[in-house]
């Protein structure tokens, strides 16, 4: 069974900190992504990495930074933590068989008090 | 760009079809997804479907393309109230070395 997991389900940090958010996945995929997701904005994606210390920026990557050393590990960072950061931050991972599936984690809600 | 559009709600009775629309704009070979996303939770990959095919089905859910029309469509018999989540339609143009292209979502309502 595929499996996707963040570090933190709910996670509450003050103005100003350095906050990482975690995410593994076991399927030995090449893909991987951060997305926020906010009501009536849908889904934005904020980097993605099609492979070990390789980035792209997504939509909206001001305020945040990426980490990929290990294949199945990519790290969110927001350098100095801002209360619009507040969101739920949902990551995914996805392999280049047929289909091309991508799979989520059940997401971080972060609060930036 | 892709772009790809989907209806913000719909409401139905519990044990009726539901069925939920979207619209996308890629012209190439493409897979199509449906995701469900229940209320604090991330998103669950229900299927999808490539561009060569009009319908899979599997179980409840029946999913219909229409290429000329660029019309997808997901269709879930026997609606029950677990059912009642976002829905998200989303694409990939192959090679498939870019990032998906959702939809914004549909709210379903189950109305018991």
């Amino acid at each position: 069974d595929v499996k996707v997991t963040q570090s933190s389900r709910y996670l509450v940090k003050r103005t100003g900190e350095k906050v990482f958010l975690e995410c593994v996945q076991d399927m030995d995929h090449e893909n991987m992504f951060w997305y926020r997701q906010d009501p009536g904005l849908g889904l934005r994606l904020i980097y993605f990495s099609y492979d070990v210390k390789m980035k792209e920026k997504g939509d909206i990557p001001e305020g945040y930074s990426v980490s990929r050393e290990k294949k199945e590990r990519f790290s969110l960072i927001l350098e100095s933590a801002s209360t619009n950061q507040t969101s739920m931050y949902l990551c995914a991972s996805r392999g280049m068989a047929s289909g091309y599936e991508q799979y989520f984690g059940p997401g971080t809600r972060l609060t930036v008090t | 760009g892709e772009d790809v559009e989907q209806s913000l709600f719909l409401s139905v009775r519990e044990g009726d079809s539901s069925v939920i629309n979207c619209t996308y704009t890629d012209s190439s070979s493409t897979y199509l997804y449906w995701y469900k996303q229940e209320p604090g939770a991330g998103l669950q990959l229900l299927t999808y479907i490539f561009s060569n095919m009009d319908m899979k089905q599997d179980q409840r859910l029946t999913v219909l393309l229409n290429k000329k029309d660029k019309h997808l469509s997901l269709r879930i018999a026997d609606t029950q109230t677990g059912d009642s989540a976002i829905y998200f339609c989303a694409e990939i143009s192959l090679p498939g070395n870019t990032p998906l292209v959702f939809g914004k979502g549909t709210r379903l309502s189950v109305i018991a």
